[in-house]
């Protein structure tokens, strides 16, 4: 399976946007990215996915690098609420394989 | 909607002990899934399946049976529990058969130790 690379942790003001990188250099042409995150005690919450081009929702944007070998998390304005441990990650068919993920701090 | 109910949230066996985890979904997801997670890692998939009838192995299944006779249910079976299997165990659910091609829906967990 495809590995992601995430910095172990960032730490971002309230109110201010936050950037969350994330490399996957070995990812195959039909591999998706996903990113979900998980908030102490809990389930991981699904925010996001794509294949190729750049996607929006409600909750966050993910950017996707031409080369797909590296994609960010945007979240437009962090609250308290945000911080959790972000996962990306590649999928292939039926698995999703989740890596370590980046602890995010927000700081009011 | 109640999404992805799992239950029970706690539960402490003994050495040797079986039990069944449960997990039912009501939003007619075809895929469903169980994943483990240990202290301060990402979690671990141990099965899946794509339909009622149909289910195959993840990353760590040693330990664990399940089986898929309804699309609403995917119970996960521990047959002889050990104290490596401490851990906390969560169920997914995905519309569509190739599950990661769309968002995964989790339960809030159940919290297993095993002594």
């Amino acid at each position: 399976d495809a590995k992601t690379t995430q910095p172990n942790s960032m730490e971002s003001n309230e109110e201010e946007p936050v950037h969350l990188p994330c490399n996957h250099s070995t990812i195959s042409g039909t591999d998706y990215i996903h990113w979900y995150r998980q908030l102490p005690s809990q389930g991981p919450e699904y925010v996001i996915h794509g294949l190729t081009s750049n996607v929006n929702n409600r909750m966050a944007s993910l950017a996707i690098a031409e080369d797909r070998k590296s994609s960010t998390l945007i979240l437009h304005r962090a609250t308290l609420r945000d911080a959790a441990v972000y996962y990306c990650i590649l999928s292939l068919l039926n698995k999703l394989v989740f890596g370590a993920g980046t602890i995010l701090r927000v700081k009011s | 909607n109640a999404g992805v109910t799992q239950t029970p949230k706690f539960q402490v066996l003994k050495t040797g002990q079986s039990m069944t985890l449960q997990c039912a979904q009501d939003m007619n997801h075809e895929y469903m899934s169980w994943y483990r997670q240990d202290p301060g890692m990402g979690l671990r998939l141990i099965h899946y399946s794509v339909g009622a009838g149909i289910t195959d192995q993840g990353e760590v299944p040693n330990g664990y049976n399940v089986s898929r006779s309804t699309t609403e249910d995917f119970p996960l079976r521990l047959l002889s529990a050990a104290p490596s299997q401490t851990s906390v165990y969560f169920c997914a659910s995905s519309y569509g058969r190739t599950g990661p091609h769309y968002g995964y829906t989790f339960g809030s967990g159940t919290r297993l130790t095993v002594v």
